[in-house]
This record gives C-alpha cells, sequence and structure tokens, in this order.
C-alpha cells in the first residue's frame, strides 16, 4: 500500500507571509494531484503534475515535482485570507483509471 | 465541482437501515471513483467504476457495501444495515484527462 505523509499537518500564519507545504513518500507515482477542500465541500483540484522534476504555477502558488516523482511541494507566496483551507496531496499509481491515494492533508490558516 | 452532481447532499439513517448515495458525473465521463472520509480522517478510496463494470473495488468493506453504476442513470453506493462507524462523507469523483479526477461536493452520512 502506497502511502503519502503531509507536513506540516496545520499551519496558521499572518497574512503576506510565504509558506510550503510537503507531500512526501517512499513509493513512486505517475502523477501527483493537489487539491483544496473547503468545509462541508468537495476536494477541488488546483493542479497535477506528471514529469520529475516538473514545476507548474498558478498565480502565487508554485507546485513542484521531485525528480524522483516521490515527493511534491506546494509554496504559496504572500498569503490572504482567501487562502485558508485544507490542502490535499494525490498520487496516482497507473494512467488513466487509477485510484488516489491522498494524504492527510494540510490544514492551513491565514490571519488578516 | 466540475459538474459532478451528489444527492442527497445529506442523509440520515437509524442503524440498521440502507443508505443509498448517488453520483452523476459530467456528461460523457464513464469513469467513477468513490472515496470515504471519515472525521478526523483523510480521503480513502473505496471503488471505480466504469459503465456496467466495478473495475477495482479493493477499498470497499467486506459486507454491507457495494456499488453499481448502470449503463443509464446514476453511480449508486449502497450501504446495508448502517452502523454508526458509516457516519462519514462519502465523496464520488469523475475521471478526467489521463490522471484527473473532479469531485463532486459529497454525501454526509450520518447514522444515529
Amino acid at each position: 500500500t502506497q502511502l503519502l505523509e503531509q507536513s506540516p499537518q496545520f499551519l496558521s500564519i499572518q497574512e503576506g507571509e510565504n509558506l510550503t507545504v510537503y507531500c512526501n513518500s517512499s513509493s513512486v507515482f505517475s502523477s501527483l494531484q493537489w487539491y483544496r477542500q473547503e468545509p462541508g465541500e468537495g476536494p477541488v483540484l488546483l493542479v497535477t503534475v506528471v514529469t520529475g522534476g516538473e514545476v507548474k504555477k498558478l498565480k502565487r502558488l508554485t507546485f513542484q515535482f521531485g525528480d524522483a516523482r516521490k515527493d511534491s511541494s506546494l509554496h504559496i507566496t504572500a498569503a490572504q485570507p482567501g487562502d485558508t483551507g485544507l490542502y490535499l496531496c494525490a498520487g496516482a499509481e497507473g494512467t488513466s483509471g487509477s485510484r488516489l491515494t491522498f494524504g492527510e492533508g494540510t490544514q492551513l490558516t491565514v490571519n488578516p | 465541482n466540475a459538474g459532478v452532481m451528489q444527492n442527497p447532499r445529506h442523509l440520515v439513517r437509524r442503524r440498521g437501515q440502507e443508505a443509498r448515495l448517488r453520483c452523476s458525473p459530467m456528461k460523457g465521463h464513464s469513469h467513477v471513483y468513490w472515496y470515504r472520509q471519515l472525521p478526523e480522517e483523510g480521503l480513502k478510496f473505496m471503488v471505480y467504476l466504469q459503465k456496467e463494470n466495478i473495475i477495482d473495488e479493493s477499498g470497499m468493506p467486506k459486507e454491507r457495501f457495494s456499488a453499481e453504476f448502470p449503463k443509464e442513470g446514476p453511480s449508486i453506493l449502497r450501504i446495508q444495515q448502517v452502523v454508526r462507524g458509516d457516519s462519514a462523507a462519502y465523496f464520488c469523483a469523475a475521471g478526467g484527462s489521463f490522471y484527473e479526477q473532479y469531485f463532486g461536493p459529497g454525501t454526509r452520512l450520518t447514522v444515529t
């Protein structure tokens, strides 16, 4: 069974600060997704990374997939209160039609 | 939620009753995944279905749980004789291009 460990589990910062969330595994994934989940709602897909070493940017969010495709990071620059939420990483073992293994999530709170 | 519909959004059942959860993926998507999110736990894969076929049910509890995705109509996750431990949020996801999965808003099941 493949496992994904996210850290930190909880993160509370002030508006304007930068932060990084990590997602690590001892297993190789064919792809890795980052989701954001609000209370009472389903996860919303932010990005998919597929190639080892890949870096993707989404406004103030930067996602990186490790060279060995075992780990990933999410970096947020100049965090805003609207970034508050549960961030989840999820790895796929195969190509299309593959179940996702989720990390436990990082609960981010950005204080104004 | 990228057009994935789930109903009901909230479901209350007494111990021993049956729960039926429905998921309608967006048009043209014939792959459906079900995940369960227990309180204070991460999302766990349950089952992966294509139209009229169960592809991977390795995450389904051995008893009381079943899933189907008929040729016509929504996918249904059925829980017979519910127990308090079944209380959770149940999410379905539709398969997108390659590795991506798009989640519905979820059904919150409460067993009293």
